[in-house]
Protein backbone atom coordinates (compact mmCIF):
# COMPACT_ATOMS: atom_id res chain seq x y z
CA UNK A 1 0.00 0.00 0.00
CA UNK A 2 1.29 3.75 -0.68
CA UNK A 3 3.14 4.89 2.30
CA UNK A 4 4.17 8.91 3.24
CA UNK A 5 7.11 9.46 6.08
CA UNK A 6 8.02 12.56 7.21
CA UNK A 7 11.42 12.45 8.61
CA UNK A 8 10.39 13.39 12.80
CA UNK A 9 7.62 14.31 14.15
CA UNK A 10 9.30 17.00 15.87
CA UNK A 11 12.27 19.61 14.77
CA UNK A 12 13.80 22.09 16.52
CA UNK A 13 15.99 24.53 15.48
CA UNK A 14 17.90 28.07 16.13
CA UNK A 15 16.64 31.46 14.63
CA UNK A 16 18.47 31.88 11.54
CA UNK A 17 19.42 28.58 10.36
CA UNK A 18 18.26 26.28 8.31
CA UNK A 19 15.16 23.92 8.52
CA UNK A 20 15.10 20.74 6.19
CA UNK A 21 11.91 18.38 6.73
CA UNK A 22 12.30 15.32 4.50
CA UNK A 23 9.39 13.54 3.00
CA UNK A 24 9.70 9.75 1.67
CA UNK A 25 7.02 7.59 -0.37
CA UNK A 26 6.73 4.38 -1.22
CA UNK A 27 4.61 1.86 -3.32
CA UNK A 28 3.61 4.63 -6.19
CA UNK A 29 4.67 7.23 -8.95
CA UNK A 30 3.20 10.75 -8.20
CA UNK A 31 3.14 12.98 -10.45
CA UNK A 32 3.50 15.92 -8.30
CA UNK A 33 4.46 16.87 -4.63
CA UNK A 34 2.11 19.65 -2.72
CA UNK A 35 3.60 21.06 0.66
CA UNK A 36 1.46 22.76 3.27
CA UNK A 37 1.92 24.46 6.48
CA UNK A 38 -0.78 23.98 9.22
CA UNK A 39 -1.11 25.88 12.68
CA UNK A 40 -3.36 24.56 15.70
CA UNK A 41 -6.84 24.41 14.54
CA UNK A 42 -6.35 25.62 11.31
CA UNK A 43 -6.68 24.10 7.52
CA UNK A 44 -3.65 23.80 5.96
CA UNK A 45 -2.44 26.36 3.89
CA UNK A 46 -0.55 25.60 0.88
CA UNK A 47 2.96 26.58 0.08
CA UNK A 48 4.17 25.05 -3.21
CA UNK A 49 3.64 21.73 -5.28
CA UNK A 50 6.47 20.59 -7.61
CA UNK A 51 6.50 18.16 -10.40
CA UNK A 52 8.16 15.08 -11.27
CA UNK A 53 10.13 16.92 -14.16
CA UNK A 54 11.15 19.38 -12.11
CA UNK A 55 14.16 18.75 -9.34
CA UNK A 56 13.71 22.15 -7.44
CA UNK A 57 11.35 24.60 -6.58
CA UNK A 58 11.64 27.94 -4.90
CA UNK A 59 9.87 31.12 -3.20
CA UNK A 60 10.86 33.49 -1.29
CA UNK A 61 13.06 31.92 1.67
CA UNK A 62 11.40 28.45 0.64
CA UNK A 63 12.77 25.51 -1.50
CA UNK A 64 11.53 22.30 -2.09
CA UNK A 65 13.60 19.28 -4.46
CA UNK A 66 11.65 16.15 -5.70
CA UNK A 67 13.97 13.43 -6.30
CA UNK A 68 11.66 10.44 -8.30
CA UNK A 69 14.86 7.83 -8.26
CA UNK A 70 15.08 7.79 -4.27
CA UNK A 71 11.34 8.76 -3.86
CA UNK A 72 12.03 11.64 -1.38
CA UNK A 73 11.17 15.43 -1.50
CA UNK A 74 13.02 17.33 0.68
CA UNK A 75 11.54 20.73 2.08
CA UNK A 76 13.89 23.81 3.55
CA UNK A 77 13.44 26.87 5.10
CA UNK A 78 16.24 29.42 5.25
CA UNK A 79 16.64 32.17 7.68
CA UNK A 80 14.29 30.50 9.81
CA UNK A 81 12.24 32.72 12.29
CA UNK A 82 10.36 31.89 14.89
CA UNK A 83 7.44 32.55 12.67
CA UNK A 84 7.49 29.57 10.79
CA UNK A 85 7.02 27.48 13.58
CA UNK A 86 3.93 25.54 12.53
CA UNK A 87 3.33 21.79 11.21
CA UNK A 88 4.45 21.08 7.68
CA UNK A 89 3.04 18.46 5.75
CA UNK A 90 3.80 16.92 2.61
CA UNK A 91 1.27 15.47 -0.25
CA UNK A 92 2.39 13.24 -3.02
CA UNK A 93 -0.51 12.98 -6.03
CA UNK A 94 -1.06 11.10 -8.79
CA UNK A 95 -2.55 13.81 -10.32
CA UNK A 96 -6.03 14.56 -12.31
CA UNK A 97 -8.59 13.18 -10.23
CA UNK A 98 -6.59 10.98 -8.15
CA UNK A 99 -6.53 12.02 -4.42
CA UNK A 100 -4.08 13.58 -2.38
CA UNK A 101 -2.49 11.46 0.46
CA UNK A 102 -0.98 13.33 3.17
CA UNK A 103 1.90 12.62 5.15
CA UNK A 104 1.98 12.44 9.45
CA UNK A 105 3.44 15.93 8.93
CA UNK A 106 6.65 17.47 10.97
CA UNK A 107 6.11 20.22 13.66
CA UNK A 108 8.95 22.48 13.38
CA UNK A 109 10.05 25.09 16.03
CA UNK A 110 12.22 27.46 15.71
CA UNK A 111 14.02 28.87 18.60
CA UNK A 112 14.36 32.80 19.40
CA UNK B 1 -3.76 31.76 -4.19
CA UNK B 2 -6.98 30.32 -4.02
CA UNK B 3 -9.62 30.85 -1.29
CA UNK B 4 -11.75 28.44 0.60
CA UNK B 5 -14.13 29.06 2.42
CA UNK B 6 -16.00 26.75 5.40
CA UNK B 7 -19.18 27.48 7.50
CA UNK B 8 -19.85 27.39 10.34
CA UNK B 9 -16.06 27.36 11.85
CA UNK B 10 -17.17 26.25 15.48
CA UNK B 11 -20.37 24.13 15.98
CA UNK B 12 -22.04 22.88 19.04
CA UNK B 13 -24.80 20.18 18.97
CA UNK B 14 -26.98 17.57 20.60
CA UNK B 15 -26.79 13.95 20.56
CA UNK B 16 -29.06 12.81 17.64
CA UNK B 17 -29.28 16.14 15.40
CA UNK B 18 -28.20 16.67 12.39
CA UNK B 19 -24.95 19.22 11.58
CA UNK B 20 -24.22 20.79 7.59
CA UNK B 21 -21.11 22.28 7.05
CA UNK B 22 -20.41 23.96 3.75
CA UNK B 23 -17.54 24.64 1.84
CA UNK B 24 -17.12 26.74 -0.92
CA UNK B 25 -14.14 27.72 -3.08
CA UNK B 26 -14.57 32.02 -3.67
CA UNK B 27 -12.56 33.06 -6.35
CA UNK B 28 -12.43 29.79 -8.34
CA UNK B 29 -14.52 26.98 -9.80
CA UNK B 30 -13.86 23.14 -8.51
CA UNK B 31 -15.40 20.10 -9.92
CA UNK B 32 -13.86 18.36 -7.53
CA UNK B 33 -13.42 19.10 -3.29
CA UNK B 34 -12.39 16.32 -0.79
CA UNK B 35 -13.96 16.01 3.22
CA UNK B 36 -10.85 15.51 6.32
CA UNK B 37 -11.43 14.73 9.31
CA UNK B 38 -8.73 15.37 11.63
CA UNK B 39 -7.76 14.49 15.43
CA UNK B 40 -5.54 16.05 17.77
CA UNK B 41 -2.09 15.97 16.64
CA UNK B 42 -3.25 13.12 13.69
CA UNK B 43 -2.50 13.58 10.00
CA UNK B 44 -5.77 14.59 7.85
CA UNK B 45 -8.12 11.42 6.66
CA UNK B 46 -9.80 11.60 4.11
CA UNK B 47 -13.54 11.04 4.43
CA UNK B 48 -14.84 11.17 0.74
CA UNK B 49 -14.19 12.93 -2.85
CA UNK B 50 -17.21 15.13 -3.40
CA UNK B 51 -18.03 15.70 -7.46
CA UNK B 52 -20.02 18.25 -8.89
CA UNK B 53 -23.49 16.60 -10.32
CA UNK B 54 -22.25 13.06 -8.98
CA UNK B 55 -22.42 10.88 -6.29
CA UNK B 56 -19.43 11.44 -3.66
CA UNK B 57 -16.60 8.55 -3.57
CA UNK B 58 -16.09 7.46 0.11
CA UNK B 59 -12.97 5.84 1.40
CA UNK B 60 -12.74 2.84 3.33
CA UNK B 61 -14.43 2.94 6.78
CA UNK B 62 -16.92 6.07 6.56
CA UNK B 63 -20.22 5.37 6.57
CA UNK B 64 -21.94 7.49 3.61
CA UNK B 65 -25.40 7.67 4.82
CA UNK B 66 -23.71 9.09 8.44
CA UNK B 67 -22.05 11.66 6.31
CA UNK B 68 -24.13 12.76 3.72
CA UNK B 69 -22.14 14.93 1.12
CA UNK B 70 -23.79 17.53 -1.85
CA UNK B 71 -21.75 18.73 -4.40
CA UNK B 72 -24.49 20.89 -6.13
CA UNK B 73 -22.56 23.41 -7.85
CA UNK B 74 -19.26 24.25 -8.58
CA UNK B 75 -18.79 26.30 -6.10
CA UNK B 76 -20.28 24.84 -3.07
CA UNK B 77 -19.62 21.30 -1.44
CA UNK B 78 -21.49 20.56 2.01
CA UNK B 79 -21.28 17.65 4.63
CA UNK B 80 -24.11 16.66 6.81
CA UNK B 81 -23.40 14.93 9.88
CA UNK B 82 -26.58 13.03 10.64
CA UNK B 83 -27.46 11.80 14.01
CA UNK B 84 -24.49 13.10 15.44
CA UNK B 85 -22.67 10.79 18.43
CA UNK B 86 -20.08 12.26 20.44
CA UNK B 87 -17.36 10.47 18.85
CA UNK B 88 -18.19 12.57 15.54
CA UNK B 89 -16.73 15.12 17.57
CA UNK B 90 -13.79 16.56 15.63
CA UNK B 91 -12.42 18.77 13.15
CA UNK B 92 -13.61 18.61 9.89
CA UNK B 93 -11.76 20.39 6.69
CA UNK B 94 -12.71 20.44 3.43
CA UNK B 95 -10.67 21.10 0.36
CA UNK B 96 -11.27 22.33 -3.45
CA UNK B 97 -8.98 21.65 -6.11
CA UNK B 98 -7.42 24.40 -9.01
CA UNK B 99 -6.14 22.99 -11.16
CA UNK B 100 -3.14 20.67 -10.05
CA UNK B 101 -3.17 22.69 -6.60
CA UNK B 102 -5.25 21.54 -3.87
CA UNK B 103 -6.83 24.50 -1.41
CA UNK B 104 -8.09 23.78 2.06
CA UNK B 105 -11.02 25.57 3.84
CA UNK B 106 -10.25 26.82 7.61
CA UNK B 107 -11.87 23.95 8.97
CA UNK B 108 -14.77 23.36 11.71
CA UNK B 109 -14.49 22.01 14.71
CA UNK B 110 -17.31 19.67 15.64
CA UNK B 111 -18.69 18.92 19.34
CA UNK B 112 -21.88 16.60 20.61
CA UNK B 113 -22.73 17.21 23.76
Amino acid sequence: SQKIEQNSEALNIQEGKTATLTCNYTNYSPAYLQWYRQDPGRGPVFLLLIRENEKEKRKERLKVTFDTTLKQSLFHITASQPADSATYLCAPSGGGYQKVTFGTGTKLQVIP
Amino acid sequence: GAVVSQHPSRVICKSGTSVKIECRSLDFQATTMFWYRQFPKKSLMLMATSNEGSKATYEQGVEKDKFLINHASLTLSTLTVTSAHPEDSSFYICSARNRDEQYFGPGTRLTVT
